[in-house]
């Protein structure tokens, strides 16, 4: 079945490093990826998403491109801050009947000053 | 802005006790879901409804019922609450289509003894 993989935190990095957060999936189809972010006691919100091969989704500083051929859409931050730190879920959604979306099981970031 | 709106944000039942989620959004999308997060484990969907007048298991049913009372609203009900559903409770909604993202409520944090 269709299925999200990500890297295991949590991870912990100084300000100003750069993040990578790995994802990979399984999926039926052309699904459409996702990144969303969930602050401590709030819900989740989209971060960037990308809806077929090759897009690169970006906002606030992170980017994650489609790839098809590795089946993967890891998350990159070229500098983090202290603010970033948050649990990072990928997700894909695929159309099965109705429109269903399957996340992985989040990774957590700290980031120190 | 008021989005996606959850009630009650905590609650603590007995074994055996019945109750009642509600949800509500005001953007006027077609689909809602209910997801359910636990430690390690991602969010699991346990209904969704993709339109008015519909509703679908998801991945982790057994438990639950669900009512979409209109387009606005989806409640989720436990009829009688066991510890295993001890867990922070999401809804969601999106419009119509894979690429569209999820919108969320803040959840309700449920504790079962």
């Amino acid at each position: 079945g269709d299925s999200v993989t990500q890297m295991e935190g949590p991870v912990t990095l100084s300000e100003e490093a750069f993040l990578t957060i790995n994802c990979t999936y399984t999926a039926t189809g052309y699904p459409s990826l996702f990144w969303y972010v969930q602050y401590p006691g709030e819900g989740l919100q989209l971060l960037l998403k990308a809806t077929k091969a090759d897009d690169k989704g970006s906002n606030k500083g992170f980017e994650a491109t489609y790839r098809k051929e590795t089946t993967s859409f890891h998350l990159e931050k070229g500098s983090v801050q202290v603010s970033d730190s948050a649990v990072y879920f990928c997700a894909l959604s695929v159309n099965t009947g109705g429109f269903k979306t399957i996340f992985g099981a989040g990774t957590r970031l700290f980031v120190k000053a | 802005n008021a989005g996606v709106t959850q009630t009650p944000k905590f609650q603590v039942l007995k074994t055996g006790q019945s109750m009642t989620l509600q949800c509500a959004q005001d953007m006027n999308h077609n689909s809602m879901y209910w997801y359910r997060q636990d430690p390690g484990m991602g969010l699991r969907l346990i209904y969704y409804s993709a339109s008015e007048g519909t509703t679908d298991k998801g991945e982790v049913p057994n438990g639950y019922n669900v009512s979409r009372l209109n387009k606005r609203e989806f409640s989720l009900r436990l009829e009688s609450a066991a510890p295993s559903q001890t867990s922070v409770y999401f809804c969601a909604s999106s419009d119509r289509g894979a690429s569209s993202p999820l919108h969320f409520g803040n959840g309700t944090r449920l504790t079962v003894t």
